[in-house]
């Protein structure tokens, strides 16, 4: 069936480096896609999202980058701070009337100091 | 900016009770909600989708008449763990899709609640 998956379930970078994630999606109608950040014990925290009509989309210190040739994107978290340990997931909402998330399985991201 | 709450955020009950979870949005009206269960070390699964004032859509393998799902108002939809059982504990989390603005996508999560069955 369709899903998101994640190249990497784990990822320790030191701190000051960048930080990037990768996603595959294998759902060729998806349309929207999020990054959530998710410290342990706390609800998932939304970090930045891209539409299909776009290849990069930029936040504070995040960038994500979508490529729907090869069905890949990626989170880029620049100069990686000791807070931005946490679970990283994809997600994909398909095209369609329902609009449901479809979460990837997950990336830790650990800062070393 | 939004924001979800969830009750209890923790709970712990013997096996054969059932437990109340309440999702609520505090600063605006979601016509739908999400209800999510999360394992240990894994991704957030979707259980079902809770809609104000209709019958919920479950996912294919969460049993409706276990995990009940009512969603009386435009901030609050409530998910019942009935004659819970040790395999039910996990985390559970809702989501809220605000219904204000033309861009209907974005949920936003709570905090999630912790449920152990002894």
């Amino acid at each position: 069936g369709e899903s998101v998956g994640l190249h990497l379930p784990t990822l320790s970078v030191q701190e000051g480096d960048n930080s990037i994630i990768n996603c595959a999606y294998s759902n060729s109608a998806s349309d929207y896609f999020i990054w959530y950040k998710q410290e342990s014990g706390k609800g998932p925290q939304f970090i930045i999202d891209i539409r299909s009509n776009m290849d990069k989309r930029q936040g504070q210190r995040v960038t994500v980058l979508l490529n729907k040739t090869v069905k890949h994107l990626s989170l880029q978290i620049a100069a990686t701070q000791p807070g931005d340990s946490a679970v990283y997931f994809c997600a994909e909402i398909s095209s369609g009337s329902a609009r449901q998330l479809t979460f990837g399985s997950g990336t830790q991201l650990t800062v070393l100091p | 900016g939004a924001v979800v709450s969830q009750h209890p955020s923790r709970v712990i009950c013997k096996s054969g009770t059932s437990v109340k979870i309440e999702c609520r949005s505090l600063d605006f009206q979601a016509t739908t909600m999400f209800w999510y269960r999360q394992f240990p070390k894994q991704s957030l699964m979707l259980m079902a989708t809770s809609n104000e004032g209709s019958k919920a859509t479950y996912e294919q393998g969460v049993e409706k008449d276990k995990f009940l799902i009512n969603h009386a108002s435009l901030t609050l939809s409530t998910l019942t763990v009935t004659s819970a059982h040790p395999e039910d504990s996990s985390f559970y989390i809702c989501s809220a899709r605000d219904v204000a603005g033309g861009f209907t996508d974005t949920q936003y999560f709570g905090p999630g609640t912790r449920l152990t069955v002894l």
